[in-house]
């Protein structure tokens, strides 16, 4: 089968640092993904690791170590509008079209 | 330029009936792929189309079928609705070459009662 799993909830305070992993056993892998998603959304795309190591956009990084089928998003300076739902998502096919996500991790940011 | 536009945004249907939702994606994307997400979840695969061809289909019955049309925009029907339909029905769009990121509509939320 196929399943990816990340933590359901994180809680940080305002100006904090965390990070939301997201292990994965798929049939393919391209790539790993993330998404973030404010309550009845679009999802919106923050980052795509297609080799190992970090990738940095901003306050956000990704990580991927493919040998250990396991990445990382890591958010810095959090703000109050950094609440939101956090998705890996799997390319496990070569394309972007066809994504298997995750469960999703609440992120709560508290003054 | 206009982000990937789905309609309608909400809709409510009877257990049986039959729904049509509807996806335009950005101009020049020719891959338009449809998802479902159930509250608390993430979003399941349901269909890609590329050029007005199936290019995958996730685990989901013979009553959900999809199509493109030629200028690329897309349509989900789902028959005999069960109330386990009832979700955020996603619509996405893709580029092509160096192709990293999917880009989401804002959906269709379908309540089946």
């Amino acid at each position: 089968g196929q399943s990816l799993e990340q933590p359901s909830e994180v809680t940080a305070v305002e100006g904090a640092i965390v990070q939301i992993n997201c292990t994965y056993q798929t049939s393919g892998f391209y790539g790993l993904s993330w998404y973030q998603q404010h309550d009845g959304g679009a999802p919106t795309f923050l980052s795509y690791n297609a080799l190992d190591g970090l990738e940095e956009t901003g306050r956000f990084s990704s990580f991927l170590s493919r040998s250990d089928s396991y990445g990382y998003l890591l958010l810095q300076e959090l703000q109050m509008k950094d609440s939101a739902s956090y998705f890996c998502a799997v390319d496990g096919s070569g394309n972007t079209g066809k994504l298997i996500f995750g469960q999703g991790t609440t992120l709560q940011v508290k003054p | 330029d206009a982000g990937v536009t789905q309609s309608p945004t909400h809709l409510i249907k009877t257990r049986g009936q039959q729904v049509t939702l509807r996806c335009s994606p950005i101009s020049g994307h020719k891959s338009v792929s449809w998802y479902q997400q159930v509250l608390g979840q993430g979003p399941q695969f349901i269909f890609q189309y590329y050029e007005k061809e199936e290019r995958g289909r996730g685990n989901f019955p013979d009553r959900f079928s999809a199509r493109q049309f030629p200028n690329y925009s897309s349509e989900l029907n789902v028959n005999a609705l069960l109330l386990g339909d009832s979700a955020l029905y996603l619509c996405a769009s893709s580029g092509t070459g160096d192709n990293t990121e999917a880009f989401f509509g804002q959906g269709t939320r379908l309540t089946v009662v």
